[in-house]
């Protein structure tokens, strides 16, 4: 069985400070690995994808992966109020299917 | 369109009744995915088409599901002889191309209440 683990939370978080949201997963041969916002009561919203080891950045938010450690994390610098909602991890398989993570509850206090 | 439709965005049924849900991609987008969604939980596949054709059908939880999708349009999820475990918010996706490896945009959702 895949799996993909992530920490349900909440995470909470003061406003301005960095946000580090952690999944592992355990199919080795995956490639591709995305994050996804979810707002309560609204669908995912993509906001990372990375495929290689290392950090992306994109505005406040940077992915770090690790294949050796299968291992994909997402920080948010200058956390914002906005940015609260459930973080989804996302690992697709070597075949059509996306295994979600349960994912991690945030909340940024003002 | 803009982005992935979904209708109708609320339903509620009875035990026992049959349901569809319908999801329109975006333009373009040859690939599509359901996912079932329960209250508090994580996201769970139900079924990808490429095209028309769903070579993967192994997350339908019972035969009392079903899919088809009209070439590279138009889907619809068929819930038939509804129970209650069935409700649940019901999101489709859709990404250019096929393979899990590419980025799926959502649509809104069809949140199915079984009374």
């Amino acid at each position: 069985q895949k799996e993909v683990e992530q920490n349900s939370g909440p995470l909470s978080v003061p406003e301005g400070a960095i946000a580090s949201l952690n999944c592992t997963y355990s199919d080795r041969v995956s490639q591709s690995f995305f994050w996804y916002r979810q707002y309560s009561g609204k669908s995912p919203e993509l906001i990372m994808s990375i495929y290689s080891n290392g950090d992306k950045e994109d505005g406040r938010f940077t992915a770090q992966l690790n294949k050796a450690s299968q291992y994909v994390s997402l920080l948010i610098r200058d956390s914002q109020p906005s940015d609260s909602a459930t973080y989804l991890c996302a690992v697709p398989t070597g075949g059509f299917k996306t295994i979600f993570g349960a994912g991690t509850r945030l909340f940024v206090k003002a | 369109g803009a982005g992935v439709s979904q209708s109708p965005s609320n339903k509620v049924t009875e035990k026992g009744k049959d349901v569809e849900l319908r999801c329109d991609p975006i333009s373009g987008h040859t690939a599509l995915y359901w996912y079932r969604q329960r209250l508090g939980q994580g996201l769970e596949f139900l079924i990808y088409f490429q095209g028309n054709s769903a070579p993967d059908k192994s997350g339908l939880p019972s035969d009392r599901f079903s899919a088809e999708r009209t070439g590279e349009s138009v889907s619809t999820l068929t819930i038939q002889r509804t129970q209650q475990e069935d409700s649940a918010v019901y999101l489709c996706a859709s990404s250019l191309v096929g393979g899990g490896t590419n980025e799926q945009f959502f649509g809104p959702g069809t949140r199915l209440t079984v009374l």
